[in-house]
């Protein structure tokens, strides 16, 4: 049973246009999420985070949406680069099981030039 | 601040054999998390070290075993290697363990290939 899920595997995106990536998860405990971004043979690189008492968290072209209501949240990146060119893994977390994190299948960005 | 590193970065192993894997956090962070890799379950959480105790642990066989040391350094063992065993096994670290809102920092990996 996955309880984070995205549903995209790949987006292909070109340089200069928003990049909108999606979760969506079931376990209503989770109540802290965060986005990593992975390139092979690395390990993920952390990106942006939200804790459920939020609904956007923003840093420089990165932006995070929290929807509770809908058990979703999104990623989105403006302007796209080409060097966003990653795979990105939502993942979630549970305050009372530490830290945990349960992750997303992940989506693939291409950012074409 | 020198991130999470790993060693060994590459591992062959044949079925049968054990391994062990090792991590040191960042400097300061206390609590350790082990992560599997594969391209068919993803990301998958194996256990969380904080303070030497094992305080969360995932669905895995016991073979998947883990410590923790005083200075945070974390090793992680896996006996009676199977082929599925194969993956990048990932370490996190992250300063705090009483609470999950902190980010955690992912080192390289330690690429495992089982024969």
């Amino acid at each position: 049973d996955q309880q984070v899920k995205q549903n995209s595997p790949s987006l292909s995106v070109q340089e200069g246009r928003i990049s909108i990536l999606n979760c969506d998860y079931t376990n209503s405990m989770f109540d802290y999420f965060l986005w990593y971004k992975k390139y092979p043979a690395e390990g993920p690189t952390f990106l942006i985070s939200i804790s459920s008492i939020k609904d956007k968290n923003e840093d420089g072209r990165f932006t995070v949406f929290l929807n509770k209501s809908a058990k979703h949240l999104s990623l989105h990146i403006v302007p796209s680069q080409p060097g966003d060119s990653a795979v990105y893994f939502c993942a979630a977390s549970d305050n009372n099981a530490g830290n945990m994190l349960t992750f997303g299948g992940g989506t693939r960005l291409m950012v074409k030039p | 601040k020198a991130g999470v590193t790993q060693t060994p970065r590459y591992l062959i192993k044949t079925r049968g054999q054990q391994v062990t894997l090792s991590c040191s956090p960042i400097s300061g962070h206390r609590s350790v998390s082990w992560y599997q890799q594969t391209p068919g379950q993803g990301l998958q959480f194996l256990f969380e070290y904080f303070s030497e105790t094992q305080r969360n642990k995932g669905n895995f066989p016991g073979r998947f075993s883990g410590r923790q040391f005083s200075n945070s350094r974390s090793e992680m063992n896996v006996s009676t290697l199977e082929l599925g065993d194969s993956a990048l096994y990932l370490c996190a670290s992250s300063l705090q363990g009483f609470s999950s809102y902190n980010e955690q920092f992912f080192g390289p990996g330690t690429r495992l290939t089982v024969l």
